[in-house]
């Protein structure tokens, strides 16, 4: 069936440390949605990228989508305790609903 | 604001109870969706209503039922739960259908022995 697969699964850095999780669909996508989903919490939504090729920035996060809109990506630059959490990828393949990715757990040590 | 509203927060059932986890939002938006999540699993959906008077299933939607009730309610329905629903369960909604963001209720952790 239709896949979003994400990796790493989880991850653990130092304070100050960047991070990245990568996301990818067998399928092209029509837009790749990115949530964090803090401890105890409930997923959030943060960004959704739509075109070819994207790159949007808040603050210390980057978010990509492949030229090919089958894969995308997000970078946290110079980690902070309060970016612990779940972040999960979602794609729409056009005509169907949201498919989310298992999701990487970001644990940050200071 | 209160957003998507779930209710109960905290449930515990014995195998073959029924129960119905409610689900509501105050932002007018035309889809709600029912996921569930499990450790290592992400989310998977259940049931989806992309406009009020439709339901359709999702990835897992065996042994669950879901009713829309208007545009703010969708409720989600385990006739006869079974140990392997045990499961933390998450309503949302989306003003934009499966192409625009989701907003999501804080969940229902659902135990049942």
């Amino acid at each position: 069936g239709q896949q979003v697969m994400q990796i790493p699964q989880y991850q653990h850095v130092q304070e100050g440390e960047d991070f990245t999780t990568y996301c990818n669909s067998s399928t092209t996508l029509s837009n790749i949605q990115w949530y964090k989903q803090r401890p105890g919490g409930h997923p959030v939504f943060l960004i959704q990228l739509v075109k070819s090729g994207e790159v949007k920035k808040q603050k210390r996060l980057t978010f990509q989508f492949g030229e090919a809109k089958k894969n995308s990506s997000l970078h946290i630059t110079a980690t902070q305790t309060t970016d612990v959490g779940t972040y999960f990828c979602a794609g729409d393949q056009a005509g169907t609903a949201l498919i989310f990715g298992k999701g990487t757990t970001l644990s940050v040590s200071s | 604001n209160a957003g998507v509203t779930q209710t109960p927060k905290f449930q515990v059932l014995k195998t073959g109870q029924s129960m119905t986890l409610q689900c509501a939002q105050d932002m007018n938006h035309n889809s709600m969706y029912w996921y569930r999540q499990d450790p290592g699993m992400g989310l998977r959906l259940i049931y989806y209503s992309a406009s009020e008077g439709t339901t359709d299933k999702g990835e897992v939607p065996n042994g669950y039922n879901v009713s829309r009730l208007n545009k703010r309610e969708f409720s989600l329905r385990l006739e006869s739960a079974a140990p392997s629903q045990t499961s933390v369960y998450f309503c949302a909604s989306s003003g934009e259908g499966p192409r625009g963001p989701q907003h999501f209720g804080d969940g229902t952790r659902l135990s049942i022995l």
